[in-house]
């Protein structure tokens, strides 16, 4: 079976700050990874995916992971946040049956 | 053009409705979803369909039912609504079979509020 753990329910950061939001996935093979965020009373929006080649992955809006096989990890970072960043955060896996399975999500929230 | 749209956005129903979500997609997709996301954010996938078939079927009350008239739509009937049924319900599709596979691709949800 597939499971995602997200270690941080909540991460609090300064505008302008660096970013990492932690995942940890289960998976037996190579599984497809995605980063996905929720804006209050809305859709979930894709903001990067890996489904092989290289390990670093770039999404959209300044966004980035990296996917580190043996330590199980697809961790989302950016550079600096702005004030729009602040949303809910979900990473997913999907294996064999490529249903994605879902974290229970990272609040993040971004000082002025 | 909306690539997943679910109809309501919003259902305020009393217990023991019958109420039914609707939900279609325009991506061309062979495989559709309902996610249901707790008031604690956390997504659980219900159902799954791959052209029209069922696909995986997690514990679910059999008061809640899928239909799939065809590969663009999926909907979800649920009966005898109970307190516990608030959430909100997602519909996603995505591809998997021929051709590239894709990420899932989710509609803007239908927060459900049984009173």
């Amino acid at each position: 079976a597939q499971s995602v753990t997200q270690p941080d329910i909540h991460i609090t950061v300064s505008e302008g700050a660096s970013l990492e939001l932690r995942c940890n996935y289960s998976y037996g093979a190579t599984p497809y990874l995605f980063w996905y965020v929720q804006s209050p009373g809305q859709g979930l929006q894709l903001l990067l995916k890996y489904f092989s080649g290289d390990t670093l992955v770039q999404g959209i809006k300044g966004f980035e992971a990296e996917f580190k096989r043996s330590q199980s990890s697809f961790n989302l970072r950016k550079p600096s946040v702005h004030w729009s960043d602040a949303a809910e955060y979900f990473c997913a896996v999907a294996g064999g049956s490529y249903i994605p399975t879902f974290g229970r999500g990272t609040s993040l929230i971004v000082h002025p | 053009d909306t690539a997943v749209s679910q109809t309501p956005k919003y259902l305020v129903t009393q217990m023991g409705n019958d109420k039914s979500i609707k939900c279609e997609q325009n991506l061309g997709h062979d495989t559709m979803y309902w996610y249901k996301q707790d008031s604690k954010k956390f997504l659980k996938i219900m159902f799954s369909y791959n052209n029209k078939e069922l696909i995986i079927n997690e514990t679910v009350p059999n008061r809640f039912s899928p239909k799939s008239p065809d590969k663009a739509h999926l909907n979800l009937h649920i009966n005898s609504l109970e307190l516990g049924d608030s959430a909100v319900y997602f519909c996603a599709s995505s591809q998997v079979g021929k051709g590239a596979r894709t990420e899932a691709f989710f509609g803007q949800g239908t927060r459900l509020t049984v009173v």
